[in-house]
């Protein structure tokens, strides 16, 4: 079975600071890792995936994300925070198809 | 390219009354998926179909939900009779034939609110 663990359910930021996101998983087998973003009134948009590759994994909107796998997490990060982030983030994972979501983390952009 | 489409996007009925999910994924995908969120709750799987047939449908919760896939393009989701605690957001999801990783591309969801 697996398992995703978002840690804080809402995370606010000053515009222009640092990001950090948190998951951590549970896989029993080597691990598909995504970061999904979620905007007001709309569907789950991909940010970034992990899939074995490089452990530092870039994404869109200058998100970024690195696979530990001695500390079993996929923090997200972005280094400066601007307004359009504000949105609910969801850390996924997989290894054969069904993903399985931790909780949102809604991050907030104080101006 | 058109996205994953999904119809209605919102849905207001009463318990035990009937009502039917559609979702269109990306042309030529193989791969789809339904998933459901319960307010202040996880997003989670429902079921999975490759073309036409049934994947896996472990995250089903009950035999009043029924999942379709005619012809292995368009699915319908549907839920008879309507139970309060159906209420939440249905996310569709479609992956392409060719392994990519398991990347999954979501609809908008149908927000459906059992009174």
């Amino acid at each position: 079975a697996q398992s995703v663990t978002q840690l804080g359910s809402h995370v606010s930021v000053s515009e222009g600071a640092l990001v950090l996101l948190r998951c951590n998983y549970s896989s029993s087998v080597p691990p598909y890792l995504f970061w999904y973003v979620q905007y007001p009134n709309q569907g789950l948009q991909l940010l970034l995936k992990y899939t074995s590759a490089a452990t530092l994994v870039k994404g869109i909107n200058g998100f970024e994300a690195e696979f530990k796998k001695s500390e079993t997490s996929f923090h997200l990060t972005k280094p400066s925070a601007h307004m359009s982030d504000a949105a609910e983030y969801f850390c996924a994972v997989t290894s054969s198809g069904e993903l399985t979501f931790g909780t949102g983390t809604r991050l907030t952009i104080i101006p | 390219e058109a996205g994953v489409t999904q119809f209605p996007s919102h849905s207001v009925i009463e318990k035990g009354q009937t009502v039917t999910l559609r979702c269109d994924p990306i042309s030529g995908h193989d791969n789809l998926y339904w998933y459901r969120r319960v307010m202040g709750k996880e997003i989670k799987f429902l079921l999975h179909f490759v073309k036409e047939s049934k994947q896996d449908e472990s995250g089903m919760p009950n035999n009043r939900f029924l999942a379709e896939r005619t012809g292995g393009t368009y699915s319908t989701l549907k839920v008879q009779p309507a139970e309060l605690e159906d209420s939440g957001v249905y996310f569709c999801a479609s992956s392409q034939t060719d392994f990519n990783g398991y990347e999954q591309y979501f609809g908008p969801g149908t927000r459906l609110t059992v009174t």
